[in-house]
């Protein structure tokens, strides 16, 4: 089945830009999405990029999809205390919801 | 963003006794909603899928005896884990997608989660 493999932590100052690099191993995934979990709390979409482009941009988030390489990154410029979470990227098949998780990256940004 | 409501959102219960999750959808129907499993410091694991007035489709390796699925309107969801031991302490989210127009039609909004403590 579908993998999805995230790095554990990334630790960051505030104010420089934050990477969080994900991978997955099916091809046919159409839709990738990045969440953000906060301690105790449930999931909030961040945003998602479907398989047919390259890159998004939203505000200070960016991502990049390099299908070739089944590669995805979120970009988080100029990052702040308040972006200190767990991230998730997800990928999905189809249209539906039905989303495998990679394992999260916990996001560290000191003052 | 359409809103759900997940409840309670932390249960402890005694070994043996069966819990119950409520998931609504407040601002949209759901015609699908997943439930997932997180372990501490792990990824969310989805556990079973539901669509409203059908059977739910469980994962493998996933008991479906146990942890009982039920999808009987546009808005509701319930799960229930029936004897509970200590080790389905966890924490339960679930999702929605449906027909919310203000969302991406791909878009499945989550719960905030109920953490289960099995005592």
């Amino acid at each position: 089945g579908e993998d999805v493999e995230q790095s554990l932590f990334l630790s960051v100052r505030e104010g420089d830009s934050s990477v969080i690099n994900c991978t997955y191993t099916d091809s046919s995934s159409t839709y990738l999405y990045w969440y953000k979990q906060e301690p105790g709390a449930g999931l909030q979409l961040l945003t998602y990029i479907f398989s047919n482009m390259d890159m998004k941009q939203d505000q200070r988030l960016t991502v990049l999809l390099n299908k070739k390489d089944k590669h995805l990154s979120l970009r988080i410029a100029d990052t702040q205390t308040g972006d200190s979470a767990i991230y998730f990227c997800a990928v999905a098949y189809n249209q539906g919801g039905k989303l495998i998780f990679g394992q999260g990256t916990e996001l560290s940004v000191k003052p | 963003g359409a809103v759900v409501s997940q409840h309670p959102s932390w249960v402890i219960c005694k070994s043996g006794t069966s819990v119950k999750i409520e998931c609504r959808s407040l601002d949209f129907q759901a015609t699908t909603m997943f439930w997932y499993r997180q372990f501490p410091k792990q990824s969310l694991m989805l556990m079973a899928t539901s669509n409203e007035g059908s059977k739910a489709t469980y994962e493998q390796g996933v008991e479906k005896d146990k942890f009982l699925i039920n999808h009987a309107s546009l808005t509701l969801s319930t799960l229930t884990v029936t004897s509970a031991h200590p080790e389905d302490s966890s924490f339960y989210i679930c999702s929605a997608s449906g027909n919310d127009p203000g969302a991406m039609n791909t878009e499945a909004f989550f719960g905030q989660g109920t953490r289960l403590t099995v005592v």
